[in-house]
């Protein structure tokens, strides 16, 4: 099976930078995905590494560290429209996909 | 416009009443998949896809079926539904060729309440 923990919430200021962890446990890996989510609407796609090292698009990068099992969703120059929660996923191959907990991103003024 | 379609998008029913939920996607897509969202738990899957005639159990199947005929549609239903079934419901899809990052398109969500 498969688990992936990421904090409930975050906390940051407009204009900062803010980092969303996602560790993982899983018996089959091929990668780790990132989507958002704000309240009332459904999840959209916002990253996918399949190698180790980071990705990087527009103020958004994700990292992972397949050694660690461990990754991270990067968002910069942090604006209010990026209030919303984050999901990390891994995809099991193209079967199951398992979403972690998710993290309730709040930026505050 | 590419899109996941889900119908209804609010239901309130009873416990023991039969419903179906459905989602069509106009894409293309093999895989298709239905999650559940609750509080604190994040987005569990029900059901999944990988081509017409071809499904399987997710994590949370119990009290659930689903239907593959056609490559567009694919419905959730619930032969008898109960309380604990009121959630948040997801329909989902990509493509299943290789690479790729495996990008899952979401429906708009159909919220349920059984009561």
């Amino acid at each position: 099976g498969q688990s992936l923990e990421q904090p409930s919430e975050v906390t940051a200021v407009e204009g900062a930078i803010v980092q969303i962890n996602c560790t993982y446990q899983t018996s089959g890996f091929y990668g780790l995905s990132w989507y958002q989510q704000h309240d009332g609407g459904a999840p959209t796609f916002l990253s996918y590494n399949a190698l180790d090292g980071l990705e990087e698009t527009g103020r958004f990068s994700s990292f992972l560290s397949r050694s660690d099992s461990y990754g991270y969703l990067l968002l910069q120059e942090l604006q209010m429209k990026d209030s919303a929660s984050y999901f990390c996923a891994a995809p099991g191959g193209y079967q199951k996909v398992t979403f972690g907990t998710g993290t309730k991103l709040q930026v505050i003024p | 416009e590419a899109q996941v379609t889900q119908n209804p998008r609010y239901l309130i029913t009873v416990t023991g009443k039969k419903l179906t939920v459905t989602c069509s996607q106009n894409m293309n897509h093999e895989y298709m998949s239905w999650y559940r969202q609750d509080p604190g738990l994040g987005l569990r899957q029900i059901y999944y896809s990988m081509n017409v005639e071809v499904t399987d159990k997710g994590d949370v199947p119990e009290g659930y079926k689903v239907s593959r005929k056609e490559k567009r549609n694919f419905p959730l239903i619930l032969e008898s539904p109960s309380p604990n079934q009121t959630s948040l419901y997801f329909c989902a899809s990509r493509p299943t060729s290789g690479g790729g990052t495996g990008e899952l398109f979401f429906g708009e969500g159909s919220r349920l309440t059984v009561l």
